[in-house]
Protein backbone atom coordinates (compact mmCIF):
# COMPACT_ATOMS: atom_id res chain seq x y z
CA UNK A 1 0.00 0.00 0.00
CA UNK A 2 1.35 3.06 -0.61
CA UNK A 3 1.54 5.78 2.14
CA UNK A 4 1.19 9.79 2.42
CA UNK A 5 2.88 11.42 4.98
CA UNK A 6 3.09 15.21 5.36
CA UNK A 7 4.56 17.86 7.01
CA UNK A 8 4.36 19.92 9.34
CA UNK A 9 1.28 18.29 11.79
CA UNK A 10 0.38 21.87 12.82
CA UNK A 11 1.85 25.36 11.32
CA UNK A 12 1.33 28.29 12.88
CA UNK A 13 0.87 31.42 10.83
CA UNK A 14 0.29 34.94 10.33
CA UNK A 15 -2.36 37.06 7.33
CA UNK A 16 0.06 37.91 4.60
CA UNK A 17 2.38 35.05 4.78
CA UNK A 18 3.53 32.64 2.47
CA UNK A 19 3.01 28.91 3.37
CA UNK A 20 4.35 25.40 2.18
CA UNK A 21 3.22 21.96 3.06
CA UNK A 22 4.76 19.23 2.21
CA UNK A 23 3.19 15.65 1.18
CA UNK A 24 5.74 12.58 0.57
CA UNK A 25 4.34 9.39 -0.98
CA UNK A 26 6.20 6.03 -0.35
CA UNK A 27 6.57 4.77 -3.48
CA UNK A 28 5.89 7.21 -7.08
CA UNK A 29 2.66 7.91 -7.92
CA UNK A 30 3.59 10.02 -11.15
CA UNK A 31 0.95 13.26 -10.47
CA UNK A 32 -1.79 12.02 -9.15
CA UNK A 33 -1.83 14.05 -5.67
CA UNK A 34 -4.90 15.87 -4.74
CA UNK A 35 -4.84 18.51 -2.13
CA UNK A 36 -8.07 19.52 0.07
CA UNK A 37 -8.82 21.64 2.67
CA UNK A 38 -11.53 21.32 5.44
CA UNK A 39 -13.27 23.28 8.43
CA UNK A 40 -14.25 21.76 11.18
CA UNK A 41 -17.67 20.89 10.67
CA UNK A 42 -17.53 20.89 6.91
CA UNK A 43 -16.73 18.20 4.01
CA UNK A 44 -13.44 18.77 2.35
CA UNK A 45 -12.84 20.82 -0.21
CA UNK A 46 -10.53 20.36 -3.94
CA UNK A 47 -8.22 22.46 -4.13
CA UNK A 48 -5.75 21.44 -6.20
CA UNK A 49 -6.13 17.86 -8.21
CA UNK A 50 -3.19 16.13 -10.73
CA UNK A 51 -0.61 17.53 -8.25
CA UNK A 52 -0.64 21.34 -9.82
CA UNK A 53 -3.96 21.71 -11.26
CA UNK A 54 -6.58 24.36 -9.19
CA UNK A 55 -9.99 23.40 -9.10
CA UNK A 56 -12.63 25.43 -10.65
CA UNK A 57 -13.64 28.86 -8.12
CA UNK A 58 -10.53 28.44 -5.93
CA UNK A 59 -8.48 31.52 -5.43
CA UNK A 60 -5.02 32.04 -7.04
CA UNK A 61 -3.30 32.21 -4.31
CA UNK A 62 -3.27 28.79 -3.75
CA UNK A 63 -0.96 26.32 -6.12
CA UNK A 64 0.64 22.92 -5.87
CA UNK A 65 3.73 21.28 -7.56
CA UNK A 66 5.77 18.16 -7.79
CA UNK A 67 5.71 14.92 -9.33
CA UNK A 68 6.61 11.19 -8.57
CA UNK A 69 7.22 10.99 -4.53
CA UNK A 70 7.41 14.88 -3.32
CA UNK A 71 5.03 17.53 -3.58
CA UNK A 72 4.13 20.43 -2.06
CA UNK A 73 0.85 22.92 -1.77
CA UNK A 74 1.75 26.72 -1.20
CA UNK A 75 -0.78 29.51 -0.33
CA UNK A 76 1.05 32.89 -1.48
CA UNK A 77 -0.67 35.37 0.98
CA UNK A 78 -2.33 33.78 3.81
CA UNK A 79 -5.93 35.27 4.31
CA UNK A 80 -8.42 34.77 7.11
CA UNK A 81 -10.70 32.13 5.76
CA UNK A 82 -7.43 30.18 4.55
CA UNK A 83 -7.02 28.89 8.19
CA UNK A 84 -8.31 25.07 7.69
CA UNK A 85 -6.54 21.63 7.65
CA UNK A 86 -4.90 20.79 4.80
CA UNK A 87 -4.47 16.93 3.49
CA UNK A 88 -2.95 15.33 0.13
CA UNK A 89 -4.47 12.54 -1.18
CA UNK A 90 -3.11 9.75 -3.83
CA UNK A 91 -5.11 9.60 -6.61
CA UNK A 92 -8.30 8.64 -5.08
CA UNK A 93 -7.19 6.38 -2.49
CA UNK A 94 -4.74 7.33 0.68
CA UNK A 95 -5.29 9.99 2.22
CA UNK A 96 -2.00 11.86 4.06
CA UNK A 97 -2.73 12.56 7.68
CA UNK A 98 -3.40 16.29 7.39
CA UNK A 99 -1.58 19.87 8.65
CA UNK A 100 -3.69 22.00 10.71
CA UNK A 101 -2.90 25.52 9.78
CA UNK A 102 -3.98 27.68 12.58
CA UNK A 103 -3.26 31.73 13.53
CA UNK A 104 -0.16 32.83 15.58
CA UNK B 1 -25.57 21.68 -9.64
CA UNK B 2 -24.83 18.58 -7.96
CA UNK B 3 -25.91 17.17 -4.82
CA UNK B 4 -24.86 14.67 -2.54
CA UNK B 5 -26.66 13.27 0.60
CA UNK B 6 -26.09 10.85 2.72
CA UNK B 7 -28.90 9.45 4.93
CA UNK B 8 -28.90 5.93 7.31
CA UNK B 9 -28.96 5.19 11.01
CA UNK B 10 -26.83 7.07 13.47
CA UNK B 11 -26.26 4.33 16.00
CA UNK B 12 -25.21 0.52 14.93
CA UNK B 13 -24.34 -1.83 17.38
CA UNK B 14 -20.96 -3.17 17.25
CA UNK B 15 -21.33 -6.95 15.28
CA UNK B 16 -23.94 -5.42 13.42
CA UNK B 17 -23.64 -4.41 9.92
CA UNK B 18 -23.65 -0.16 9.21
CA UNK B 19 -25.78 0.51 5.95
CA UNK B 20 -25.50 4.01 4.40
CA UNK B 21 -27.06 5.65 0.93
CA UNK B 22 -26.00 8.68 -0.99
CA UNK B 23 -28.67 9.90 -2.45
CA UNK B 24 -27.38 11.95 -5.63
CA UNK B 25 -29.24 15.05 -7.42
CA UNK B 26 -28.59 17.11 -10.22
CA UNK B 27 -26.71 14.71 -12.02
CA UNK B 28 -26.94 11.30 -13.26
CA UNK B 29 -24.91 7.99 -11.30
CA UNK B 30 -24.90 6.41 -14.75
CA UNK B 31 -22.84 8.97 -16.58
CA UNK B 32 -20.05 7.56 -17.61
CA UNK B 33 -16.44 8.46 -16.16
CA UNK B 34 -17.37 8.94 -12.85
CA UNK B 35 -16.56 7.34 -9.37
CA UNK B 36 -18.88 7.51 -6.28
CA UNK B 37 -17.14 6.75 -2.78
CA UNK B 38 -17.09 6.56 0.98
CA UNK B 39 -14.51 8.51 2.70
CA UNK B 40 -14.58 8.57 6.57
CA UNK B 41 -13.75 10.55 9.73
CA UNK B 42 -13.23 9.46 12.97
CA UNK B 43 -14.19 11.86 15.14
CA UNK B 44 -11.03 14.56 16.28
CA UNK B 45 -8.98 12.44 13.51
CA UNK B 46 -8.27 12.31 9.27
CA UNK B 47 -9.93 11.28 6.14
CA UNK B 48 -9.88 7.41 5.40
CA UNK B 49 -11.03 6.91 1.84
CA UNK B 50 -13.36 3.87 2.32
CA UNK B 51 -14.03 2.45 -1.26
CA UNK B 52 -15.03 3.48 -5.02
CA UNK B 53 -17.33 2.28 -7.51
CA UNK B 54 -16.81 2.92 -10.83
CA UNK B 55 -19.76 3.85 -13.19
CA UNK B 56 -19.04 0.58 -15.21
CA UNK B 57 -19.81 -1.14 -11.77
CA UNK B 58 -16.11 -1.74 -11.10
CA UNK B 59 -15.71 -2.01 -7.27
CA UNK B 60 -12.17 -0.39 -5.14
CA UNK B 61 -11.73 -1.28 -1.57
CA UNK B 62 -9.77 -0.03 1.04
CA UNK B 63 -7.57 -3.09 1.41
CA UNK B 64 -7.48 -2.75 5.34
CA UNK B 65 -11.69 -3.00 5.24
CA UNK B 66 -12.12 -4.85 2.04
CA UNK B 67 -13.69 -8.33 3.71
CA UNK B 68 -16.10 -6.29 5.85
CA UNK B 69 -17.17 -3.67 2.91
CA UNK B 70 -19.74 -3.68 -0.36
CA UNK B 71 -20.12 -0.27 -2.77
CA UNK B 72 -23.02 -0.60 -4.63
CA UNK B 73 -25.54 1.56 -7.51
CA UNK B 74 -29.24 1.85 -7.63
CA UNK B 75 -29.29 3.57 -11.23
CA UNK B 76 -33.17 3.37 -10.89
CA UNK B 77 -32.98 5.42 -7.71
CA UNK B 78 -29.78 7.18 -8.14
CA UNK B 79 -28.33 6.00 -5.47
CA UNK B 80 -25.43 4.04 -4.29
CA UNK B 81 -24.76 2.43 -0.75
CA UNK B 82 -21.96 1.02 1.65
CA UNK B 83 -21.61 -1.64 3.84
CA UNK B 84 -19.56 -2.12 6.78
CA UNK B 85 -20.53 -5.56 8.70
CA UNK B 86 -19.51 -6.31 11.80
CA UNK B 87 -18.55 -2.69 12.86
CA UNK B 88 -16.58 -1.78 16.45
CA UNK B 89 -16.69 1.44 18.12
CA UNK B 90 -13.61 1.70 15.86
CA UNK B 91 -15.86 2.26 13.14
CA UNK B 92 -17.40 5.39 14.51
CA UNK B 93 -17.16 8.10 12.74
CA UNK B 94 -18.59 11.04 9.78
CA UNK B 95 -19.46 9.32 7.05
CA UNK B 96 -18.81 11.17 3.51
CA UNK B 97 -20.34 9.99 -0.13
CA UNK B 98 -18.69 11.80 -2.85
CA UNK B 99 -18.39 11.93 -6.51
CA UNK B 100 -14.78 11.32 -8.19
CA UNK B 101 -14.12 12.28 -12.20
CA UNK B 102 -11.48 11.55 -14.47
CA UNK B 103 -9.46 13.82 -12.72
CA UNK B 104 -9.14 11.14 -9.87
CA UNK B 105 -9.56 13.60 -7.13
CA UNK B 106 -13.19 14.08 -5.29
CA UNK B 107 -14.46 16.99 -6.43
CA UNK B 108 -18.06 16.61 -5.11
CA UNK B 109 -18.96 15.80 -1.49
CA UNK B 110 -21.93 15.25 0.61
CA UNK B 111 -22.33 17.03 3.93
CA UNK B 112 -21.21 13.80 6.03
CA UNK B 113 -23.13 11.58 8.17
CA UNK B 114 -22.27 11.00 12.14
CA UNK B 115 -22.40 7.27 12.59
CA UNK B 116 -21.91 6.17 15.78
CA UNK B 117 -20.88 2.21 17.30
CA UNK B 118 -22.56 1.31 20.60
CA UNK B 119 -24.52 -0.92 22.20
Amino acid sequence: DIQMTQSPSSLSASVGDRVTITCRASQSISSYLNWYQQKPGKAPKLLIYAASSLQSGVPSRFSGSGSGTDFTLTISSLQPEDFATYYCQQSLYTFGQGTKLEIK
Amino acid sequence: QLQLQESGPGLVKPSETLSLTCTVSGGSISSSSYYWGWIRQPPGKGLEWIGSIYYSGSTYYNPSLKSRVTISVDTSKNQFSLKLSSVTAADTAVYYCARGSVTTSWGNWGQGTMVTVSS
